[in-house]
C-alpha cells in the first residue's frame, strides 16, 4: 500500500523568508506523480505543483519548487519570499501513473505566514 | 470557465437519515472523484467515475453509492448516517489521460459540508 508522510503538522514563516515543507512517502511503483495542494480556510483544495517520478530535474512555479529525492522517497516544497496569502493547509499527494487511481494524501501541515 | 462545483455548501442531518451530494466537473473533464475529508487529516479516496462507470472504490462501508451522469456530473449517496461521517466531502474532476486521469491533475470543488446531529 501506498502511504505519505508529512511530519510538520504545524509551521510558521515570517513574511518574506523561506520555508521549507518535508514529505516522505513509500511505493513500489517506478512511475508515478507527486502533487503539492494547498488548502487555504475557504476549503477549495488548490494544485501548487506536480513532479512526475521520471523527470529528474525538480519542478518550479514561481516562488514554489521541490526538492524530489526519489531514491529516499523525499518530496519537499520549498515556498521562497513567503506572503500572508501563503498561509494555509498543505497536503502532499501521491499517484502511480498506471491504472485509474486516485490520489493519496498526508495528514497535512499548516503553515502559518506571520507579518 | 467554472470550476468544480458541488451543492450544496453545507448539510445538517441526523444519525439515521441519508444524504445526496452533488458534483459537476469542469467543462470536458470526463472522470470524478469522490474523496472525504475527516477535520485535521487528508483527503481520502471514496470513490473515482469514469464515462459513468466506476472505477475505483476506497476503503468505505456499502451505505456509500454513488453514479455519474451522461453529462458527467455525479452524484454521492450515503445512508444510515452516522456521526463518523462529519466531514467535508471533496468532489474532483479530471480530464481523459492515460490511466483514466492518473496522470493528469485533479481539480477540487470548495466541498460540502456535512454535519452528522
Amino acid at each position: 500500500a501506498q502511504t505519505v508522510t508529512q511530519s510538520q503538522p504545524e509551521m510558521s514563516v515570517q513574511e518574506a523568508e523561506t520555508v521549507t515543507l518535508s514529505c516522505t512517502y513509500d511505493t513500489s511503483e517506478s512511475n508515478y506523480y507527486l502533487f503539492w495542494y494547498k488548502q487555504p480556510p475557504s476549503r477549495q483544495m488548490i494544485l501548487v505543483i506536480r513532479q512526475e517520478a521520471y523527470k529528474q530535474q525538480n519542478a518550479t512555479e514561481n516562488r514554489f519548487s521541490v526538492n524530489f529525492q526519489k531514491a529516499a522517497k523525499s518530496f519537499s516544497l520549498k515556498i521562497s519570499d513567503s506572503q500572508l496569502g501563503d498561509t494555509a493547509m498543505y497536503f502532499c499527494a501521491f499517484t502511480p501513473y498506471s491504472g485509474n487511481t486516485p490520489l493519496v494524501f498526508g495528514k497535512g501541515t499548516r503553515l502559518s505566514v506571520i507579518a | 470557465d467554472a470550476g468544480v462545483t458541488q451543492s450544496p455548501t453545507h448539510l445538517i442531518k441526523t444519525r439515521g437519515q441519508q444524504v445526496t451530494l452533488r458534483c459537476s466537473p469542469i467543462s470536458g473533464h470526463k472522470s470524478v472523484s469522490w474523496y472525504q475529508q475527516v477535520l485535521g487529516q487528508g483527503p481520502q479516496f471514496i470513490f473515482q467515475y469514469y464515462e459513468k462507470e466506476e472505477r475505483g472504490r476506497g476503503n468505505f462501508p456499502d451505505r456509500f453509492s454513488a453514479r455519474q451522469f451522461p453529462n458527467y456530473s455525479s452524484e454521492l449517496n450515503v445512508n444510515a448516517l452516522l456521526l463518523g461521517d462529519s466531514a467535508l466531502y471533496l468532489c474532483a474532476s479530471s480530464p481523459l489521460g492515460r490511466g483514466g486521469g492518473s496522470n493528469q491533475p485533479q481539480h477540487f470543488g470548495d466541498g460540502t459540508r456535512l454535519s452528522i446531529l
